[in-house]
């Protein structure tokens, strides 16, 4: 069965510095995406950058960019030069199947970044 | 461009009493998702609508919860009766299936407390 484990329930960073949140997959899938959502205190989920299964460079967004180490199937988010208003719940969660298609997400359970000034 | 709606922000009830949640998509998305989300995890899907077709509902409790997405616009989320376990965030999401990567938006969720 498809399932994403983030390990991390809790993570901080200094301002400025960069930081990883982990990210690991399972799927039999050949074809699927990878998402990190940021879900700040106000609870809206905030898309931040994705990564195909077929891509083979890592996916870039502004600061965030995307490690994506397929053979060991994981995905972890890197965060350069954090702000305060980065401190917030990060999801990493799996499409199931195609892109263009049925788009199922499947979420871990998220690791809480603290931004420390 | 208006993102996802959803209404009420905040509900308290106490248990047995029936609750509904409402949810208004972006303008053109013909995907709508509602999904659980407890303290401390992951959102975890409900329901997934296409236009106004029930696609997915497996997850969905269906003794007690119900769902309908009248013209393929709105959407609406019912509990009856609520219990103590139901106590968490919903939230509705929509899509443009068929678009790049379909991504999904979501909006501020219900955060429902059963007394």
């Amino acid at each position: 069965a498809q399932k994403i484990t983030q390990t991390q329930p809790g993570m901080f960073v200094q301002e400025k510095e960069a930081v990883t949140l982990d990210c690991t997959y399972d799927t039999s899938d050949q074809s699927y995406g990878l998402f990190w959502y940021k879900q700040p205190s106000s609870g809206e989920m905030i898309f931040l950058i994705y990564q195909g299964s077929y891509d083979e460079q890592n996916a870039t967004e502004g600061r965030y960019s995307l490690n994506f180490q397929k053979a060991r199937k994981s995905a972890n988010l890197v965060i350069s030069a954090s702000q305060l208003g980065d401190s917030a719940m990060y999801f990493c969660a799996m499409r199931e199947g195609r892109s263009g298609g049925y788009n199922k997400l499947i979420f871990g359970a998220g690791t809480r970044l603290a931004v420390h000034p | 461009e208006a993102g996802v709606v959803q209404s009420p922000r905040y509900k308290i009830i106490e248990k047995k009493q029936p609750v509904a949640f409402w949810c208004n998509p972006i303008s053109g998305h013909n995907t709508l998702y509602w999904y659980l989300q407890n303290l401390g995890q992951g959102p975890e899907l409900l329901i997934r609508y296409e236009n106004e077709e029930a696609v997915d509902d497996s997850q969905l409790p269906k003794d007690r919860f119900s769902a309908e997405r009248l013209k393929g616009v709105d959407s609406t989320l019912k509990i009856q009766p609520a219990e103590l376990g139901d106590s968490a965030v919903y939230l509705c999401a929509s899509s443009l299936v068929g678009v790049a990567y379909n991504e999904q938006f979501f909006g501020p969720g219900t955060r429902l407390t059963v007394l």
